[in-house]
């Protein structure tokens, strides 16, 4: 079984739909991030979570929210989705902490969303 | 702001050739770069992390290295094989990620 999954792995929406994209992670890492990947842009942080009571914002957090339900758990909201907002999402986890200082981070699949 | 600027966009080799992808960042406070593999459709693997107090890590055919005063990392392939066909991403970051836009590699048979 995969680290890290994403849940759903495509979405089609249409404008103004409120979209859930869910994370979860067996490796037992306290911090989590979410990204997006657009054509020509790389990726760009959205939030990011060090532990289930520490939540940050990324470079570009504006009409995205999250919630860390549990250490393996880490949600992102869009509240109404616009059409910029189609891209590929990414959920990442880190093995920095617990004496483990890499800072190593693991990709999940990813979540092909589509708004209409 | 950290910018991080990967050089060339795309590449194309003939397979058996060694290569090395560039990638540099304009903040050399930094405590980790760390070199990523994406296939198409796919999720990013790691491939390489050096730590700022490290110069150079190696796994079998890859090998990177991290020059924090000239703002500057490369990823060495040796001797390319089909498979090696991917985009190859650097990011740097302190407690956080700056990634670049990748480097598209075609490794021909």
């Amino acid at each position: 079984d995969a680290d890290v999954t994403q849940t759903p792995r495509n979405r089609i929406t249409k404008t103004g739909k409120r979209i859930m994209l869910e994370c979860s992670q067996t490796k037992g890492h306290d911090r989590m991030y979410w990204y997006r990947q657009d054509p020509g842009l790389g990726l760009r942080l959205i939030y990011y979570s060090f532990d289930v009571k520490d939540i940050n914002k990324g470079e570009i957090s504006d009409g995205y929210s999250v919630s860390r339900q549990a250490q393996a758990k880490f949600s992102l909201s869009l509240e109404s989705a616009i059409p910029n907002q189609t891209a590929l999402y990414f959920c990442a986890t880190s093995d920095y902490g617990g004496g483990a200082l890499t800072d190593t981070q693991y990709f999940g699949p990813g979540t092909r969303l589509t708004v209409l | 702001k950290q910018e991080v600027t990967q050089i060339p966009a795309a590449l194309s080799v003939p397979e058996g050739e060694n290569l090395v992808l560039n990638c540099s960042f304009t903040d050399s406070a930094i405590y980790n770069l760390q070199w990523f593999r994406q296939d198409p459709g796919k999720g990013l693997t790691s491939l390489l992390l050096i730590q700022s107090s490290q110069r150079e890590q190696t796994s079998g055919r890859l090998n990177a290295s991290l020059d924090k005063s000239s703002g500057r990392s490369t990823l060495y392939i040796a001797a390319s094989q089909p498979g090696d066909s991917a985009t190859y991403l650097c990011a740097a970051g302190t407690y956080k990620y700056i990634f670049g836009t990748g480097t598209r590699l075609k490794v021909l048979a």
